[in-house]
């Protein structure tokens, strides 16, 4: 079955630590994104990806990095720099151009204490 | 502010009645699409709107767009338990490249 994978559901680290979110797809989408969801706040971009070796900042990408070194991946990065790191993050997949029609991994809650 | 604004935040509505959701943009709307998503997973593509006055439906949800008020609205007839869950509008309101922006959602729950 096709889809996108995240790892793992649930994440607790302490402050000051960097942590890797993982994010995989085998549906062959071209354009891979990053969001964080936070209570009464909807949806942020944190970093997008259109193609490999390529990604693009998004609306919230302070304290954040990422990599897409395979068409199939897009690791995030949260780095002791971001300075409220406890949320839920959601990796997301869409087939170039039609990038409103994203597949949703099944997100990952970090807790930073 | 946001820029996509949803009403209500929250919703509880009894198996059988018919709910309205609303999403209005405070820019001008190039493409409105809606998303269910169950708490604590991800979103799930429902449908997308492009013109204004047109309507679509997914199975019993039915979402309509108001070009001119920039507003989109979503019901749903004879709710089910099956509808509960958190509904995000998302939509294009340019920017530059092309990505989603997303409204705060809704919570609907169905009692049975």
């Amino acid at each position: 079955d096709g889809g996108i994978t995240q790892s793992p559901k649930y994440l607790f680290r302490k402050e000051g630590q960097n942590v890797t979110l993982s994010c995989e797809q085998n549906l062959n989408h071209d354009a891979m994104y990053w969001y964080r969801q936070d209570p009464g706040q909807g949806l942020r971009l944190i970093y997008y990806s259109q193609i490999v070796n390529d990604f693009q900042k998004g609306d919230i990408a302070e304290g954040y990095s990422v990599s897409r070194e395979k068409k199939e991946s897009f690791p995030l990065t949260v780095t002791s720099a971001q300075k409220n790191p406890t949320a839920f993050y959601l990796c997301a997949s869409s087939p170039a151009p039609i990038y409103y029609e994203q597949y949703f991994g099944p997100g990952t809650r970090l807790t930073v204490t | 502010s946001q820029e996509l604004e949803q009403s209500p935040q929250s919703l509880i509505v009894q198996e059988g009645k018919n709910l309205t959701i609303n999403c209005t943009s405070s820019k001008t709307l190039y493409g409105l699409y809606w998303y269910k998503q169950k708490y604590g997973e991800g979103l799930i593509f429902l449908m997308m709107l492009q013109k204004g006055g047109e309507e679509k439906s997914h199975e019993k949800i039915t979402a309509k767009l108001d070009e001119k008020k920039q507003q989109s609205s979503l019901h749903i007839t004879a709710s089910q338990p099956s509808h509960a869950g958190i509904y995000l509008c998302g939509a294009d309101v340019g920017g530059g490249y092309q990505k989603v922006t997303f409204g705060t959602g809704t919570k609907l729950q169905v009692i049975p």
